[in-house]
């Protein structure tokens, strides 16, 4: 399977616990997003990285939530002190950014996230 | 704030078209237009995405006005699969902003 993967599928945690979620890209892909969709809601944007640098983090990414990209291909999501409003789906997408060129993003299954 | 306006839902009879309408009057020049679907509890999918020119594959079609301040997606034959909701999306930069999107109902 060369598409978008995320891990774990399903995290249920207690209020006040860290996470942490992988997502690995399409092996070639320089980009790599972020997103948080809650229910009946459009994906929201959190961040991107272009390779290890990341370029853009939305207002949404509170101090508690951190994003890691090391060596420009797998990343990590972590997300402090969990709290009830942080239940979601956390999406992660990837694409192939050349100069002048349309940005199609390919998206992984999600990670649904649970705070009890 | 989304880019793009789109109704909130519509059903379509199987086996007839659907055509999706999307307002996206605020867009740039150099700006594409992208349509992607999310079936429950899936990632969104790609569908197809458009700049001046209408595009076709075999998925769906795209129609964009000339003065791009609008487009329509066109699913040709809708069948149950075909379930889901639909998003249209301009990039801001380097990121997608998804609206609400259309939710589809395809029905027998």
């Amino acid at each position: 399977d060369t598409g978008v993967s995320q891990d774990p599928r399903h995290k249920i945690t207690k209020r006040g616990q860290n996470v942490t979620f992988r997502c690995d890209p399409i092996s070639e892909h320089n980009r790599l997003y972020w997103y948080r969709q809650t229910l009946g809601q459009g994906p929201e944007f959190l961040t991107y990285f272009q390779n290890e640098a990341q370029l853009e983090k939305s207002r949404l990414l509170s101090d508690r939530f951190s994003a890691e990209r090391p060596k420009g291909s797998f990343s990590t999501l972590e997300i402090q002190r969990t709290e009830q409003g942080d239940s979601a789906m956390y999406l992660c997408a990837s694409s192939l950014r050349l100069a002048d060129s349309y940005n199609e993003q390919f998206f992984g299954p999600g990670t649904r996230l649970t705070v009890l | 704030d989304a880019k793009t306006t789109q109704p909130t839902s519509m059903d379509c009879a199987e086996g007839r078209a659907a055509n999706l309408p999307c307002n996206h009057s605020t867009i740039s020049g150099n700006e594409y237009v992208y349509w992607y679907r999310q079936i429950h509890s899936q990632g969104p999918q790609y569908i197809i995405h458009g700049l001046k020119n209408n595009e076709t594959n075999e998925m769906a079609s795209l129609i964009i006005t000339e003065d791009r301040k609008s487009s329509t997606l066109i699913l040709p034959h809708a069948t149950l699969r075909d379930t889901a909701v639909y998003y249209c999306i301009v990039r801001v930069g380097g990121k997608f902003q998804f609206g609400a999107g259309t939710q589809v109902v395809v029905t027998p």
